[in-house]
Formats: structure tokens, C-alpha cells, sequence
């Protein structure tokens, strides 16, 4: 079973519209939490890191799951250039900082 | 802003030669990595770097080597490249806290 399982998409979405995803973790004693972002052909770059209360950046909103061990993202009111790759990260624990990432969940957004 | 570069975007090389890729980072970061990038496998580390001289093995360090002479330039090795090994290659480097600062990455094909 892989450590960070995503759905790999993609999910295709009308410009304006909103789009939800799931990422689930493994490892219950995992802390740290983020999605990347990552555009076609270019590296990953930090989008959010995912608190415990969940938390929003924009049109974007993460939640945490300790529970189910998921953590979600949500884009709300998409826009063309949010079509790119999401990957879910996840720190693992007792490690010096060492992250796992998912495979990714593509989004395209169509006018 | 954080600037990672690695020496080539693109590298077609032959069954058996020897590869360097090469990775520059501008910020005084301590922690370096090397991940490489398949189709539904995520990213996954190769070696990694917490300090001049200082390598550590990742998940998948076969086939590879890594040396770390200087503080800003971090080189993955390929001691005799095999076609398994054509992949995205990324770099990253990060200070004290998690987020990790990609390259734009190397595209190797070994043929």
C-alpha cells in the first residue's frame, strides 16, 4: 500500500465551478501536512500547508482528517490557471523532515 | 526568492556511461535532495544532504551515488546509466523548516 494515495483525476471542471479532492495518508503519527502545486513540465512549488482547524488561502481551503486520515483540498470559482497537478505531501514522522508526496490528482478547468 | 537550478533540462545519454547532474542553490540552505519523477509514482527521494559531506540514503539509492563538496551544489551520479534510470530528476533544497525549493528539473533518457 503506497504511504499518500491520490485519486490521479483528472477532474474536469467549468471555469467558475467548484472542485473538491481527497489525499489519504497512511501513517497515523504523520504531523505535517501540504499540497503542491505543479504545473505541466515544471517542478512542484508549495501551494498550502494543511493545519489540524483546516485553514483557506484565497479560493482555495484545506482540511485535515486525523480521524479517516485524509486531507482534502477545495478550489472554489476556478479559474483556467488553476489546471495543473495537485500533490498531497505528508511529513513523516520520527524522521529528520523527510516528505512523502502522492502521485498527484490532475485538474483540468475548461472555459 | 529561493533559486535552485540544476545544469540541464534535457540529457539523452547511453547505456553504461557515466551521468552527472548537477544542482545549485542560492539561499545558504542546508538540506539538499534528489527525487526522481515517474508516471504514477510520485516523487520519490533518491539521496539526500543535511550538511557538506553528509549524504544519507533515501528510498531508492541503488544505482545512484551523490556528493556534496561545497554547500550550494549538490551532484547525483549515475555510475553506469541503465534504461530503468530514465526519468524527471528534481532537486531540492530547504532551511529549517519543511518546505522544500525545487529545480526546474532534468529530463534523462537513457537509450
Amino acid at each position: 500500500r503506497k504511504e499518500v494515495e491520490q485519486d490521479p483525476g483528472p477532474f474536469n471542471v467549468p471555469e467558475g465551478a467548484t472542485v473538491a479532492f481527497n489525499c489519504t495518508y497512511s501513517n497515523s503519527a504523520s504531523q505535517s501536512f501540504f499540497w503542491y502545486r505543479q504545473d505541466c513540465r515544471k517542478e512542484p512549488k508549495l501551494l498550502m500547508s494543511v493545519y489540524s482547524s483546516g485553514n483557506e488561502d484565497g479560493r482555495f481551503t484545506a482540511q485535515l482528517n486525523r480521524a479517516s486520515q485524509y486531507i482534502s483540498l477545495l478550489i472554489r470559482d476556478s479559474k483556467l490557471s488553476d489546471s495543473a497537478t495537485y500533490l498531497c505531501v505528508v511529513n513523516m514522522p520520527d524522521s529528520w523532515g523527510k516528505l512523502q508526496f502522492g502521485a498527484g490528482t490532475q485538474v483540468v478547468v475548461t472555459p | 526568492d529561493v533559486k535552485v537550478t540544476q545544469s540541464s533540462r534535457y540529457l539523452v545519454k547511453r547505456t553504461g556511461e557515466k551521468v552527472f547532474l548537477e544542482c545549485v542553490q542560492d539561499m545558504d540552505h542546508e538540506n539538499m535532495f534528489w527525487y526522481r519523477q515517474d508516471p504514477g509514482l510520485g516523487l520519490r527521494l533518491i539521496y539526500f544532504s543535511y550538511d557538506v559531506k553528509m549524504k544519507e540514503k533515501g528510498d531508492i539509492p541503488e544505482g545512484y551515488s551523490v556528493s556534496r563538496e561545497k554547500k550550494e551544489r549538490f551532484s547525483l551520479i549515475l555510475e553506469s546509466a541503465s534504461t530503468n534510470q530514465t526519468s524527471m530528476y528534481l532537486c531540492a533544497s530547504r532551511d529549517r523548516g519543511l518546505e522544500q525549493y525545487f529545480g526546474p528539473g532534468t529530463r534523462l533518457t537513457v537509450t
